[in-house]
């Protein structure tokens, strides 16, 4: 069975740091995108990070570039967000997501999620 | 960056069909994928490449894709059904790939 847990999420002054995890089963994790995709309180999804399979790409949303830095370990089946500078408004549940993304379509979608970790910045 | 808009809202009665639209500019040139969230539940993929189900996903869900709109529709609405849709494309010209809809709340009545 495909499964993604996170871990790492809690509570955390504005300007602090947290670092979340993903832990990757059911399938071969180095053969895929990962992604991390995020939920503010009754608002929508929003897309944060993509990283390919070995690395060599990483792609942010604007609002995070520069703060934040997706990475990953192949060898432990592990996806991580390093999240520095938290702002109020980077209180959301975040998800991680396998990203199934075919070069040749130019498209891509996200299958399975992690049942999500909550990460509430406030002081 | 690439905008996707969706009706906050749809409401149906057991039964009956509930249709999801999802509007982006030439939207019909991409594929769009879309999702389900229950509340307190990660989203679950429903449809791909604009037509296409997961194993696992009743055939009564199915998508359409062409021009400005693309369109979720859900045939023999039953209460499980109720949730928030989102769809989804790849805007592989930018280098924030990952777009959402703003999402529609499915009510039955």
């Amino acid at each position: 069975e495909v499964q993604l847990v996170e871990s790492g999420g809690g509570l955390v002054q504005p300007g602090g740091s947290l670092r979340l995890s993903c832990a990757a089963s059911g399938f071969t994790f180095s053969s895929y995108w990962m992604s991390w995709v995020r939920q503010a309180p009754g608002k929508g999804l929003e897309w944060v990070a993509n990283i390919k399979q070995d690395g060599s790409e990483k792609y942010y949303v604007d609002s995070v570039k520069g703060r934040f830095t997706i990475s990953r370990d192949n060898a432990k089946n592990s996806l991580y967000l390093q999240m520095n500078s938290l702002r109020a408004e980077d209180t959301a549940v975040y998800y991680c997501a396998r990203a199934l993304v075919v070069v040749v379509a130019a498209t891509g979608w996200f299958d399975p999620w992690g049942q999500g970790t909550l990460v509430t910045v406030s002081s | 960056s690439y905008v996707l808009t969706q009706p906050p809202s749809v409401s149906v009665a057991p039964g009956k069909t509930a249709r999801i639209t999802c509007g982006g500019n030439n939207i019909g040139s991409k594929s769009v994928h879309w999702y389900q969230q229950k509340p307190g539940q990660a989203p679950v993929l429903v449809i791909y490449y604009d037509s296409d189900r997961p194993s696992g996903i009743p055939e009564r869900f199915s998508g359409s894709n062409s021009g400005n709109t693309a369109t979720l529709t859900i045939s023999r609405v039953e209460a499980g059904d109720e949730a928030d849709y989102y769809c989804q494309v790849w805007d592989s010209s930018s280098d924030h790939p990952g777009v959402f809809g703003t999402g529609t709340k499915v009510t039955v009545l």
